[in-house]
């Protein structure tokens, strides 16, 4: 089984450069969300989605947007890169909130 | 915003020492506690999801308890062994949201 299949692993962006970080999962969850990991900061959830065609914000939206168009697929868009948004990236599904997620690779971004 | 601290930061044992450490997360509008364990340059991995107050699960020498009236769960390890080194997740779960801790860094030491 192929999980949840994050991609890019690696990538290095420009300041003002767009971008969109793809997810896809095969396990037909209903919940798929997008986590950045900084030091000594720990995962902060960017946003959420509870099925297809339902987005919302976590706690760290500024700067990105999701849609949900599928209920495999949940893209994460960098609108405008900046310096602070380098981080490592994971998505994640599970398929309700008191069951466990499954992680995508992480995509190491770097932006200069 | 939930709160969700673990205790300690970073840990050292040695092989064959148990240890444990610890996740507080606020007891209102709580949905489930999960441990993940997060090996360096991988994703992280469920180990367990709790729901109940006094839950208990355990796989193989690792093993968790839940307190969602107080809002701590305690992760166990027995008979550390090299290959449980990590860093060990706990999150809170709400129904919708996940919020995580930092995140305890075990180095067990042959």
């Amino acid at each position: 089984n192929a999980g949840v299949t994050q991609t890019p692993k690696f990538q290095v962006l420009k300041t003002g450069q767009s971008m969109t970080l793809q997810c896809a999962q095969d396990m037909n969850h209903e919940y798929m969300s997008w986590y950045r990991q900084d030091p000594g900061m720990g995962l902060r959830l960017i946003h959420y989605s509870v099925g297809a065609g339902i987005t919302d914000q976590g706690e760290v939206p500024n700067g990105y947007n999701v849609s949900r168009s599928t209920t495999e697929d949940f893209p994460l868009r960098l609108l405008s890169a900046a310096p602070s948004q380098t981080s490592v990236y994971f998505c994640a599904s599970s398929s309700r909130g008191n069951t466990e997620a499954f992680f995508g690779q992480g995509t190491r971004l770097t932006v200069v | 915003i939930l709160n969700v601290e673990q205790s300690p930061q970073s840990l050292h044992v040695q092989e064959g020492d148990s240890t444990n450490f610890t996740c507080s997360f606020p007891s209102s509008n709580f949905y489930a506690l999960h441990w993940y364990r997060w090996e360096t340059a991988k994703s992280p991995e469920a180990l367990f999801v709790m729901t109940l107050n006094g839950d208990e699960k355990k796989k193989g020498r690792i093993s968790a308890t839940l307190n969602t009236k107080e809002g701590y769960s305690y992760l166990y390890i027995k008979g550390s062994q090299p290959e449980d080194s990590a860093t060990y997740l706990c999150a809170s779960n709400t129904g919708n949201q996940f919020y995580f801790g930092t995140g305890t860094s075990l180095t067990v030491i042959p």
